[in-house]
């Protein structure tokens, strides 16, 4: 069964600081992994990453991905009261023909304060 | 573009009641999926289609949800009858193909 760790659940961080969220998986048939950031309930896509040791950018936040260790990092940068958010990691395996079964972990809580 | 519309925004309901949710995904969105997320988890899903037709509906609690995406478009989500375990959030999300999904607000499922 596919598995997705993200830690750590929560952190409370003050705006201008820098954070790195964690997420490690377990999965049969690597596709890609995806980062979204979920404010009250729509979760907004990030990135998606699919090759080792390639940073993924946009603006102050980075993500990275190592498919020998399993695990992936988020970066953000200069953190800002509107990076208060979930941050969700998914795998998402191969599978069906046109099945896209995406497993999400629990997410990291992100309070920043001013 | 008008993003992924879901009503209603929040539900309460008395266990054993029936609940339907609505979604209406992006224009020209082939692919529409229905996710449960239970407080302090992650979405899980529930349902995909493609068009109309069913892709994955595995973990699908069949003998109490159903869903249907009657032309390709518009999709309805049903509860009944409802446990207390059914309280959530019921994301819908739509994509043109491929991993990268456009989530609604979703519907808040509070079953008492």
């Amino acid at each position: 069964e596919d598995k997705v760790v993200q830690s750590p659940l929560s952190l409370v961080v003050h705006e201008g600081d820098t954070v790195t969220l964690n997420c490690s998986y377990e999965v049969t048939n690597f596709r890609s992994l995806l980062w979204y950031k979920q404010e009250k309930k729509a979760p907004t896509f990030l990135f998606m990453l699919t090759s080792s040791g390639i940073e993924k950018k946009s603006g102050r936040l980075s993500s990275i991905l190592d498919k020998k260790e399993l695990f992936s990092i988020l970066n953000i940068t200069a953190t800002q009261t509107g990076d208060s958010a979930v941050y969700l990691c998914a795998i998402l395996p191969y599978s069906g023909a046109g099945s896209y079964q995406l497993t999400f972990g629990k997410g990291t809580k992100l309070s920043v304060i001013p | 573009e008008a993003g992924v519309a879901q009503s209603p925004r929040y539900k309460i309901i008395e266990k054993r009641q029936s609940v339907a949710f609505w979604c209406n995904p992006i224009s020209g969105h082939a692919t529409l999926y229905w996710y449960q997320q239970i407080l302090g988890q992650g979405p899980k899903l529930l349902i995909q289609f493609q068009n109309n037709g069913v892709v994955d509906d595995s973990q699908l609690p069949k003998d109490r949800f159903s869903a249907e995406r009657l032309k390709g478009v518009d999709s309805t989500l049903k509860i009944q009858p409802a446990k207390l375990e059914d309280s959530a959030v019921y994301l819908c999300a739509s994509s043109p193909g491929g991993e990268k999904l456009f989530f609604g607000s979703g519907t808040q499922l509070s079953v008492l």
